[in-house]
Order: structure tokens, then sequence, then C-alpha cells
């Protein structure tokens, strides 16, 4: 069974900084995908960035880029130039093969909590 | 194009009582979720459908929750009777159909906050 581990319950890191949200996962299949979302206090989950498990290179998308060691099988979130804005929940999550079931839910790990100091 | 539309965003039951959440998806997406979110935990699916048939609900406590999507559109998530455990965030997310690349993105909804006293 596919399961998501993020061993950082609370992250802190200053403005300006870089920061890097650990994301280990486990599965047997060859095709799945990567997710990060984040989740302010407000509730609702955005989301961030996509990463494949073909896809040969890092995903990026702005100020998030995805450290993808498929060896490792791991998918950490690196946060550029963090800003106050960037303080939330984050989550990782897997899709399971898209065959499995149309649309292909996603497991998510526990989340880490990033807070960005002034 | 409009989000994820939920409602009520907070509600407070009694025990053994009953409850209804309701989500209308973006339009066009065919793939409808609901998962549960305790406090301090990541999201768990308890029901996924495609279109109006159920594609997964084998993390759905049946035996008091229930869910249907009538005409494939909007949905509806019922607890009847109400346990202390059901306390949690029920975050209602669509996307649409699956894709070879998997890359179809769940957009969700700002959630139902629940609390069972």
């Amino acid at each position: 069974a596919q399961k998501i581990t993020q061993t950082q319950p609370g992250m802190f890191v200053q403005e300006k900084e870089a920061v890097t949200l650990d994301c280990t996962y486990d599965t047997s299949d060859q095709s799945y995908g990567l997710f990060w979302y984040k989740q302010p206090s407000s509730g609702e989950m955005i989301f961030l960035i996509y990463q494949g498990s073909y896809d040969e290179q890092n995903a990026t998308e702005g100020r998030y880029s995805l450290n993808f060691q498929k060896a490792r099988k791991s998918a950490n979130l690196v946060i550029s130039a963090s800003q106050l804005g960037d303080s939330a929940m984050y989550f990782c999550a897997m899709r399971e093969p898209w065959f499995y079931n149309q649309g292909g839910k996603l497991i998510f790990g526990q989340g880490t909590e990033l807070s960005v100091k002034p | 194009e409009a989000g994820v539309a939920q409602s009520p965003r907070y509600k407070i039951i009694e025990k053994r009582q009953s409850v209804a959440f309701w989500c209308n998806p973006i339009s066009g997406h065919a793939t409808l979720y609901w998962y549960q979110q305790i406090l301090g935990q990541g999201p768990k699916l308890l029901i996924q459908f495609q279109n109006n048939g159920v594609v997964d609900d084998s993390q759905l406590p049946k035996d008091r929750f229930s869910a249907e999507r009538l005409k494939g559109v909007d949905s509806t998530l019922k607890i009847q009777p109400a346990k202390l455990e059901d306390s949690a965030v029920y975050l209602c997310a669509s996307s649409l159909a699956g894709s070879p690349s998997g890359a179809n993105v769940l957009t969700f909804g700002a959630g139902s906050r629940l609390t069972v006293l």
C-alpha cells in the first residue's frame, strides 16, 4: 500500500531565506504522481506543484521547486525567498496510478507546519 | 472560474444527532471527492465519485456515513448518528477525469468544520 511520510511536524525559517520540507513515499508502483499542497489557517488546500514519476526534470513553479530523488523515494519541497504569507501547513501527497480508479485519489502525509519569521 | 463551494462552513451538534454537508464542484469536473481531516492529521479519503457513480468508498464508515451525487453534479455527505470522533473538517474536492499523466489537480473547497459535543 502507498504511504507518505513527513517527518518534520514544524519548521521555522527566516524571511527571505530558503527552506526545504521533507517528504518520503513508499509504493511498489512504477507510475505515480506526487503533489504538494499548502493549507493556510483559513483551511482551504491550495495546489503548489506536481511531479510525475517518469518526469526526468525536477518540477518548478515560481518560488517552489520539487527535489525529486526517485531511488531514495523522496520528493522534498523547496521554497526559495520565504515570505510571511508562506506560513501555513504543507502537505505532500501521492496519487495512485490513474488506471486504478478513474481520477486517482490522493494519499496525504501528516503535514509540516511552516512558520516564517520577520 | 468559480471554485468548489461547500456549506455549511461550521456546524456544532450533539452526539447521536445527524448532519449533512453539501458540495458543488467546479463546472465540468467529473470526479468529486470527500475527505475527512482530523485536527493535526492529513486528509483521508472517505468517498470518490466519477460522475454519479461511486469509484472508491473503502474508508467510508457505512454504518453512519452516506453520500450521494445525484445527476453527477453536486453532492451531499451525511452522518447519522454522529460520534465524538467525527469532529473534523470535511473537505470536498473535484478534478477532471483521470488522464494518463496522472497530473490532473484536485481543487478543494474551504471545508466544513464539524464539532460533535
